[in-house]
């Protein structure tokens, strides 16, 4: 099945700076790779997704980059503010779809005053 | 639309006894799943279903029951719960069978089994 590894566990930056998070994926046959954004004691929340076809997508400061070479795609979000604390997840679907999406372990993203 | 909904918010079991989440969509998606949400464990699949009639297993399926009668409903069962079951459980759900698909999120159930 699909391996999905995620770093950094926690990732601290000062407030306007950028941060990235990258994700590795093992299935070569994944080919749907969403991010979730989950505040304390909510539910998980799309915040941005990207399908194999394409190698970046963006939506003003965030954006997905995609290497399906080497497996990994990451999320870059710029001009960081103090609503962008929280736990970001990535995922990868397996190849046949049907079942469901393999997450990471999470990244906590502290935004620093 | 409510989306995905689901009861309750917070339950407490004792060891051995049994229950029943609830989880409900009006979005009329084929597609629907459940996780559990363990503290630096991400999300991780416990069943699915393609649609009424159709359930299958996901990487954690042990100890939990699915059925699936209705297009809207997708309640899941622990029959005698145990401690290792303590987690945040999200249901989710999709509008195709395609793995490209939006996943949408219920608000979760907090269970602790004491």
């Amino acid at each position: 099945g699909e391996n999905v590894e995620q770093h950094p566990s926690t990732l601290s930056v000062q407030e306007g700076d950028s941060a990235v998070i990258k994700c590795t994926y093992s299935d070569s046959a994944s080919n749907y790779f969403p991010w979730y954004k989950q505040e304390l004691g909510k539910r998980p929340q799309l915040i941005i997704d990207i399908r194999s076809n394409v190698g970046e997508k963006k939506d003003q400061r965030i954006a997905v980059t995609l290497n399906k070479t080497a497996k990994h795609f990451s999320l870059h979000i710029t001009e960081t503010q103090p609503e962008d604390s929280a736990v970001y997840f990535c995922a990868a679907n397996s190849g046949g779809g049907a079942d469901g999406l393999t997450f990471g372990k999470g990244t906590h993203l502290i935004i620093q005053p | 639309n409510a989306g995905v909904t689901q009861t309750p918010k917070f339950q407490v079991l004792k060891t051995g006894q049994s229950m029943t989440l609830q989880c409900a969509q009006d979005m009329n998606h084929e597609y629907m799943s459940w996780y559990r949400q363990d503290p630096g464990m991400g999300l991780r699949l416990i069943h699915y279903s393609v649609g009424a009639g159709i359930t299958d297993q996901g990487e954690v399926p042990n100890g939990y029951n699915v059925s699936r009668s209705t297009t809207e409903d997708f309640p899941l069962r622990l029959l005698s719960a145990a401690p290792s079951q303590t987690s945040v459980y999200f249901c989710a759900s999709r509008s195709g069978l395609s793995g490209t698909d939006t996943q949408y999120f219920g608000p979760g159930t907090r269970l602790t089994v004491l």
